[in-house]
Order: C-alpha cells, then sequence, then structure tokens
C-alpha cells in the first residue's frame, strides 16, 4: 500500500485566498483524521470522521475551516479566508480502529 | 482531555549510547503509540503498544497502563535515529483521535 498520501506537499498563499488539502487514506481504513502541528501548540486533532462521516469537529478552530470527505478514498480540508495564523503543517491519518497512519503532511504558509 | 506527558523533553546522546524515554498520561487507554518525526517532518509508527512489550531491532517498548505511563528504549544509537519522538494516546472511551505529548527532541552526535 502507497500509505496515507496528501497533496500539495507545500503550499504558499497570500492572506484572503482560499486554500484546499488533500488527502488519499489507506484504502480499508474508516477513520480518518486531519491534524495541524505548530511550534506553539503541538500536534491537536482538527476533525475526524469515521465512514465518511463527520464524527467529532470540536479541534477546528472557527468557521473559516471547513472539512469533507465525499467516500472513503478522499478527503478536503479547506481554509477559507486564509490568514497568516493559520501557517503550520497539516496532517492527514487513517486507521482501521487501531494504529493511526500518517501522511507526510502538507506545508502551509499564509503569508 | 487525557493529559501526555513526556520526558525528558530534550537529549544529546553520543553515537552508540543508550537511552530510555518516558510518557505519562492521566487516564486509561486503549490505544498507545510511539512515533518519531524525522528531520524532514515524517511522523513514522514505532510502536503500537496499548500493553506489554515489543521489540523492534534497536528500538523497544513497553506500556504499563495499570500505572499509565510507557517507556521507550533506543540502545546503540545511531545519528539517524535524531529527531522528535511522541507519545500518543486514545482513551478507553470517548473520541477515537489520539492525544499527543509534547515530544522528547534527541540529538545524537558522531
Amino acid at each position: 500500500d502507497a500509505g496515507v498520501i496528501q497533496s500539495p506537499r507545500h503550499e504558499v498563499t497570500e492572506m484572503g485566498q482560499e486554500v484546499t488539502l488533500r488527502c488519499k487514506p489507506i484504502s480499508g481504513h474508516d477513520y480518518l483524521f486531519w491534524y495541524r502541528q505548530t511550534m506553539m501548540r503541538g500536534l491537536e486533532l482538527l476533525i475526524y470522521f469515521n465512514n465518511n462521516v463527520p464524527i467529532d469537529d470540536s479541534g477546528m478552530p472557527e468557521d473559516r475551516f471547513s472539512a469533507k470527505m465525499p467516500n472513503a478514498s478522499f478527503s478536503t480540508l479547506k481554509i477559507q479566508p486564509s490568514e497568516p495564523r493559520d501557517s503550520a503543517v497539516y496532517f492527514c491519518a487513517s486507521s482501521n480502529n487501531y494504529e493511526q497512519y500518517f501522511g507526510p503532511g502538507t506545508r502551509l504558509t499564509v503569508t | 482531555g487525557i493529559q501526555v506527558e513526556q520526558s525528558p523533553p530534550d537529549l544529546i546522546l553520543q553515537e552508540g549510547a543508550n537511552s530510555t524515554l518516558r510518557c505519562n498520561f492521566s487516564d486509561s487507554v486503549n490505544n498507545l503509540q510511539w512515533f518519531h518525526q524525522n528531520p524532514w517532518g515524517q511522523l513514522i509508527n514505532l510502536f503500537y503498544i496499548p500493553s506489554g512489550t515489543k521489540q523492534n531491532g534497536r528500538l523497544s517498548a513497553t506500556t504499563v497502563a495499570t500505572e499509565r505511563y510507557s517507556l521507550l528504549y533506543i540502545s546503540s544509537s545511531q545519528t539517524t535515529d535524531s529527531g522528535v519522538y511522541f507519545c500518543a494516546v486514545r482513551r478507553d472511551t470517548g473520541r477515537r483521535a489520539l492525544t499527543f505529548g509534547s515530544g522528547t527532541r534527541l540529538q545524537v552526535q558522531p
């Protein structure tokens, strides 16, 4: 298996622009997670899905953030409008309810 | 929520030395994982170890769930072991996501 796939790997955008991050989980995994890593806050959960349904979005910082999972093999995390404080590494992870596996992350820089 | 504390926060070793990293957690868990974040930022799975002991080459881990701690042992360290080691746990009940500790930053010097 190719593991969890994320795109793009790097994204640089200007404040106010829309940003879309993409994730393809490991085939057969029914849980998908979005995490964010910053120096100040470490690794923190944003949202997770079970069988394509959002279960817990309490970590989503504000209404500018939204996530979807239209099918078992694809999820998006969208930030609109983006702000400099959104700069971070965004990780997608998937699991079969046991071990979680992480993608390589998307490094987002908002100027 | 559950609290996860890792120690030490920073560690510098000479190549060939051994080390022990500790993870304490505040509640019962049914999932505990150790990760290595390499200098390129990738999170590499080391162990899935909610209880018991496992070994993989120079690395081994032990989780004593009843006493709410886990240990990661690194023997004969190499420069490629450098990076940040994270412990992450999931509670017995509630949400299925992992809660991460703040990590141990390891630097192995040649």
